[in-house]
């Protein structure tokens, strides 16, 4: 079954420090997201991406953070100077159709900012 | 603007015994509803979905939801609970409009006792 592949699982970083966090979506949908969610707290939106712009976006994506669809295949999120706050699980999605389609999630990346 | 409550922020239930959690959506129009579950460490798995139709939809896992117009509601059930349904849930509302973010409640954590 095909399915939302995120890397990495984990990622340790200073706070100041660019990360990038990669997002495999499944081949053939359309549209991309990514959420986030701080320990203990709900998914929250950030960002949705089709044809190769960002369609909508949240008051949390301000300009430290920026999406990029660089090869037809990867989807990432960059997140320029990390923040103590920044501190959380990061999901990536993507839909194949825009009005019946479900979300399909990776399993989530897990960024930690000392 | 959408949203979505789940009044219970904890349930436990003892294995065998239904379960129910609720979901309280508010939108304008008739959303797209969700529900994923979510174990821990874990990505976002989708339970079930109701776009249109029947308002009883039937997902994996043995769960259903009923879609109540009149009390804007999206409640699961089980009717018997195994100690593997022990994870966070998650009801999340969709807009019918272009770009479709779904929008989630804050969760409901289900622990089974034996």
């Amino acid at each position: 079954e095909p399915e939302v592949t995120q890397t990495p699982s984990h990622q340790v970083t200073q706070m100041g420090q660019e990360v990038i966090l990669r997002c495999v979506p499944i081949s053939n949908h359309l549209y991309f997201y990514w959420y986030r969610q701080i320990l203990g707290q709900k998914v929250e939106f950030l960002v949705s991406f089709y044809n190769n712009e960002i369609s909508e976006k949240s008051e949390i994506f301000d300009d430290q953070f920026s999406v990029e669809r660089p090869d037809g295949s990867n989807f990432t999120l960059k997140i320029r100077s990390t923040k103590l706050e920044d501190s959380a699980m990061y999901f990536c999605a993507s839909r194949a159709t825009q009005n019946t389609g479900e979300l399909f999630f990776g399993e989530g990346s897990r960024l930690t900012v000392l | 603007a959408q949203s979505v409550t789940q009044p219970d922020i904890h349930i436990t239930v003892s294995e065998g015994a239904s379960l129910e959690l609720r979901c309280n959506y508010s939108y304008g129009a008739t959303p797209y509803l969700f529900w994923y579950v979510q174990s821990p460490g874990q990505g976002l798995q989708l339970l079930l979905k109701y776009f249109s139709g029947d308002t009883l939809v039937q997902g994996i896992k043995g769960f259903e939801a009923e879609f109540k117009r009149s009390q804007s509601s999206f409640n699961l059930r089980k009717p018997s609970v195994h100690w593997s349904d022990a994870a966070e849930y998650f009801c999340a509302v969709g807009a019918r409009a272009a770009g479709n973010k779904l929008t989630f409640g804050g969760g409901t954590r289900v622990l089974v006792k034996p």
